[in-house]
């Protein structure tokens, strides 16, 4: 089946610095990669998602890269603010089915 | 409109018995899924509901891990004898087809 890793499993940036995290899917079949943002005991919330007839795609301060030959992809935060702490989830699906695998989280600090 | 919610929102309940968690999707939702976050790591998928088709279960980890979706709405997550290693907090989510998972608040579960 799919697996997803994704680095680093933690991420200290100084506020206004960049933020990048990478994952890698195993299954070339994938096709829709989510990212989802989940802040200390609440519930993971989708913040961007690309699919893979595209390579990037951006909404404001927060872009997602695909490189479908590498299997591999990444989230940017530009001009990170103190409320993008939080832990961020990639995710890939593949087209004949509708499970999410996860990569492993990764957990944004930005220090003010 | 409302979102996905899930109750109890905490649970503690003694080795060995048994305790069902609920699932209320976003109303039209087609697809719910269960998913299992374990302290500090990321989302294990555990079973699939798309609309009448059978479900996919392949992420259940034993037999005494159930789950039912009735009248293609609410589904129950039953765990049969439960275990200290089932603790973890159970995550819902509901999607129109193929598109964005929303995710319910979790139930947190703690088997003493």
């Amino acid at each position: 089946g799919e697996n997803v890793e994704q680095h680093p499993s933690t991420l200290s940036v100084q506020e206004g610095d960049s933020a990048v995290i990478k994952c890698t899917y195993s299954d070339s079949a994938s096709n829709y990669f989510p990212w989802y943002k989940q802040e200390l005991g609440k519930r993971p919330q989708l913040i961007i998602d690309i699919r893979s007839n595209v390579g990037e795609k951006k909404d404001q301060r927060i872009a997602v890269t695909l490189n479908k030959t590498a299997k591999h992809f990444s989230l940017h935060i530009t001009e990170t603010q103190p409320e993008d702490s939080a832990v961020y989830f990639c995710a890939a699906r593949k087209a004949a089915g509708n499970k999410l695998t996860f990569g492993g989280g990764t957990r944004v600090l930005v220090k003010p | 409109g409302a979102g996905v919610s899930q109750s109890p929102s905490n649970k503690v309940t003694e080795k060995g018995k048994d305790v069902e968690l609920r699932c209320d999707p976003i109303s039209g939702h087609t697809a719910l899924y269960w998913y299992r976050q374990s302290l500090g790591q990321g989302l294990e998928f555990l079973i699939y509901f798309q609309g009448n088709s059978a479900p996919d279960k392949s992420g259940l980890p034993s037999d005494r891990f159930s789950a039912e979706r009735t009248g293609g709405s609410v589904s129950t997550l039953t765990i049969q004898r439960t275990q200290q290693e089932d603790s973890a907090v159970y995550l819902c989510a509901s999607s129109f087809g193929y598109e964005t998972q929303y995710f319910g608040p979790g139930t947190r579960l703690l088997v003493l």
